[in-house]
C-alpha cells in the first residue's frame, strides 16, 4: 500500500509570494494533520482536517490555511510567505482523529523562502 | 514552559547499553502518548503508542505515569541503527491538537 504522499518535495518561493503544498493520505485514512518542523526543534502543529472539516488549529498567523477534499487529500496553503515560514513542512494522515489512533507522515516538503 | 519537554541530550551510548529517554507534559487533560522516531532529514516514523498499563515491542518498553505526567522509553541492547532522534508527542481531545517534543538525539557508538 501507498503511504502517505506529498507534492512538490522542495520549492523555493521569494518573499511575499504564495504557496500551496499538496497532501494525499494513505488510503482508507479520513484525518490529515499539517505540522512545520524548523532544524532542531520537533513538528509544530498547524491543522487538524478529519472528514472535510477543520478540527483543530495550531498557533499560527491567518496567512496559514488549509482545506481537505471528498477523496480526503488535502493542501495548505501560506500567504505572503516570510523568510521565518521556511521550513520542513509535514503532513500525516489517521485513521480517524489524531487524538485516538497513531499518524504516519509523509516525507515532506522543504521550503525554502528568499 | 513548554507544554511537553525532553532532555535535547545528546545521547552518546555504546552498542549494546541500555539507555532510557523521559518526556514531561503539562497538559493533564492529555490523552494520547507515543514515540516516534526521526533519522536526520527524513519524516517522523511511530515507533510505538504508550498505554496506561506500559507496553513492549522487542528491546523498546515505553511507560506512562499519568500522576507525574511524564512518560519514558527505555531501549535495550543499543544498535547502531537506533542512532536517531526521538520525539515524544502528546495529543489531547480538548482542542484537537498534537504536541510533539523537541526531540532527544541518541548518538551509539560501535
Amino acid at each position: 500500500d501507498a503511504g502517505v504522499t506529498q507534492s512538490p518535495t522542495h520549492l523555493i518561493k521569494t518573499r511575499g509570494q504564495h504557496v500551496t503544498l499538496r497532501c494525499s493520505p494513505i488510503s482508507g485514512h479520513k484525518s490529515v494533520s499539517w505540522y512545520q518542523q524548523v532544524l532542531g526543534q520537533g513538528p509544530q502543529f498547524i491543522f487538524q482536517y478529519y472528514e472535510k472539516e477543520e478540527r483543530g488549529r495550531g498557533n499560527f498567523p491567518d496567512r496559514f490555511s488549509a482545506r481537505q477534499f471528498p477523496n480526503y487529500s488535502s493542501e495548505l496553503n501560506v500567504n505572503a510567505l516570510l523568510l521565518g515560514d521556511s521550513a520542513l513542512y509535514l503532513c500525516a494522515s489517521s485513521f480517524e482523529g489524531v487524538d485516538l489512533n497513531e499518524q504516519y507522515f509523509g516525507p515532506g516538503t522543504r521550503l525554502t523562502v528568499t | 514552559r513548554k507544554e511537553v519537554e525532553q532532555d535535547p541530550g545528546p545521547f552518546n551510548v555504546p552498542e549494546g547499553a541500555t539507555v532510557a529517554f523521559n518526556c514531561t507534559y503539562s497538559n493533564s487533560a492529555s490523552q494520547s502518548f507515543f514515540w516516534y522516531r526521526q533519522d536526520c532529514r527524513k519524516e517522523p516514523k511511530l515507533l510505538m503508542s504508550v498505554y496506561s498499563s506500559g507496553n513492549e515491542d522487542g528491546r523498546f518498553t515505553a511507560q506512562l505515569n499519568r500522576a507525574s505526567q511524564y512518560i519514558s522509553l527505555l531501549i535495550r541492547d543499543s544498535k547502531l541503527s537506533d542512532s536517531a532522534t526521538y520525539l515524544c508527542v502528546v495529543t489531547h481531545t480538548g482542542g484537537f491538537k498534537t504536541i510533539f517534543g523537541a526531540g532527544t538525539r541518541l548518538f551509539v557508538k560501535a
